[in-house]
């Protein structure tokens, strides 16, 4: 069964400061890869994605994400973060065999003004 | 694009009665799919519903059902409500089970 592991659930940063939130899954074959943000008061909405192709892509916002298939990693990153970053954020992994799309438990981040 | 709407956005039930939350798609998406986030926690999948036939389903027992409708609205349907059964439940649609678009989600509780 696949599973996803976020390894922080809350992080606080300054403003300016670089963001990396951890992603690890568990699932021997391929899948297609998300990071979901969830700002205060609004619904989730789709950050990046990653189907194939290059393994770093590039999201709304200036985030960015890098998949390393041999570490079954999916780290999201982001070079100076805005108060407006204030968030949860949640990365996803679906099977392109199957149809279940499984969640992170989420990162709560704080970004300081 | 219209998005994808919920409805009821609150909903307040009793333990042992039946809940029907409603969702309609994105225009242009087929695919319809459903999940229930606690408090603190993920989503967790519950089913997903493709041109009118359930093609994947989670850890959840028979008395979460669902539908999907001509129009790729859907439908999710919870019998005998448990007090676990509180939780946020949030409905995405997608074409062809692609990138989703998450709707707003129904705050359920049971009491």
């Amino acid at each position: 069964a696949q599973s996803v592991s976020q390894h922080n659930h809350h992080v606080i940063l300054s403003e300016a400061a670089s963001l990396e939130l951890g992603c690890n899954y568990s699932y021997g074959g391929t899948v297609n890869l998300f990071w979901y943000v969830q700002y205060p008061g609004q619904h989730l909405q789709l950050l990046l994605k990653y189907f194939s192709g290059d393994p770093l892509v590039k999201g709304i916002k200036g985030f960015e994400a890098e998949f390393i298939k041999s570490k079954f990693s999916f780290n999201l990153r982001k070079p100076s973060v805005q108060w407006s970053d204030t968030a949860e954020y949640f990365c996803a992994v679906n099977a392109i065999s199957g149809n279940k799309l499984v969640f992170g438990a989420g990162t709560i981040l704080r970004v300081k003004s | 694009e219209t998005g994808v709407t919920q409805s009821p956005t609150h909903l307040i039930k009793t333990r042992g009665q039946q809940v029907t939350l409603r969702c309609s798609s994105q225009s242009g998406h087929n695919t319809v799919s459903w999940y229930q986030q606690a408090l603190g926690q993920g989503p967790q999948f519950i089913f997903q519903y493709y041109r009118e036939e359930e093609n994947g389903r989670g850890n959840f027992p028979p008395r979460f059902s669902g539908l999907q409708f001509p129009n790729y609205s859907s439908e999710l349907n919870v019998n005998a409500l448990e007090l676990d059964d509180s939780a946020l439940y949030l409905c995405a649609s997608s074409l062809d089970g692609g990138g989703r678009i998450f709707g707003p989600g129904t705050r359920l509780t049971v009491l």
